[in-house]
């Protein structure tokens, strides 16, 4: 069965900093691999995918992540911080081998120092 | 292009009534649409899949007959709580994939407030 983990509950940076997120899964075939961030309230909002193909992909927000096979990780990451990076962290896995059907991680809420 | 809506956005409900949930996708048709559950300060946690005109597939423990989801068109899925109590205050979230697309389009969430 397919999850998802991301060791990091809580993590607080500074403004400027650089950031990363941990997350680990565990698939059966190739997975595809997602970022969502979500403000208090809000709904989910994509931030990067991989499918396949280059294994750094580029997100919005200046968001980047590395899909490692070897490692079985997909860290989310942030040269820089902004304050309005603070939000809740989720990282997902699916495949169509399950019907499509998505496992998030426990979520990762960043707090940013100003 | 990929838009879901849901509505309503927020409810409250007296305990022992029934409120509907809707998930629209507005600009593709939805082949599948998924309901996520999601607690205060948790993750998301699939309750079920609905793929249009057929019986919904609900994941382990979570009862059919409490929350009925009807995906009767292409572009419409419908998630019925029925005889709301306290402990379903939740935020309630859709989502959809439309053709042979693997990725899953999210609407804004549903909060739902049983008193």
């Amino acid at each position: 069965a397919q999850s998802v983990t991301q060791p990091d509950i809580h993590i607080t940076v500074s403004e400027g900093a650089s950031l990363e997120l941990r997350c680990n899964y565990s698939y059966g075939a190739t997975p595809y691999l997602f970022w969502y961030v979500q403000s208090p309230g809000q709904g989910l909002q994509l931030l990067l995918k991989y499918f396949s193909g280059d294994t750094l992909v580029q997100g919005i927000k200046g968001f980047e992540a590395e899909f490692k096979r070897s490692q079985s990780s997909f860290n989310l990451r942030k040269p820089s911080v902004h304050w309005s990076d603070a939000a809740e962290y989720f990282c997902a896995v699916g495949g169509m081998d399950n019907n499509n059907d998505m496992r998030f991680g426990a979520g990762t809420r960043l707090t940013v120092k100003p | 292009g990929a838009v879901v809506s849901q509505h309503p956005s927020w409810v409250i409900c007296k305990s022992g009534t029934s409120v509907k949930i809707e998930c629209r996708s507005l600009d593709f048709q939805a082949t599948t649409m998924f309901w996520y559950r999601q607690f205060p300060k948790q993750s998301l946690m699939l309750m079920a899949t609905s793929n249009e005109g057929s019986k919904a597939t609900y994941e382990q423990g979570v009862e059919k007959d409490k929350f009925l989801i009807n995906h009767a068109s292409l572009t419409l899925s419908t998630l019925t709580v029925t005889s709301a109590h306290p402990e379903d205050s939740s935020f309630y979230i859709c989502s959809a994939i439309g053709g042979s697309g693997y990725e899953q389009y999210f609407g804004p969430g549903t909060r739902l407030t049983v008193t």
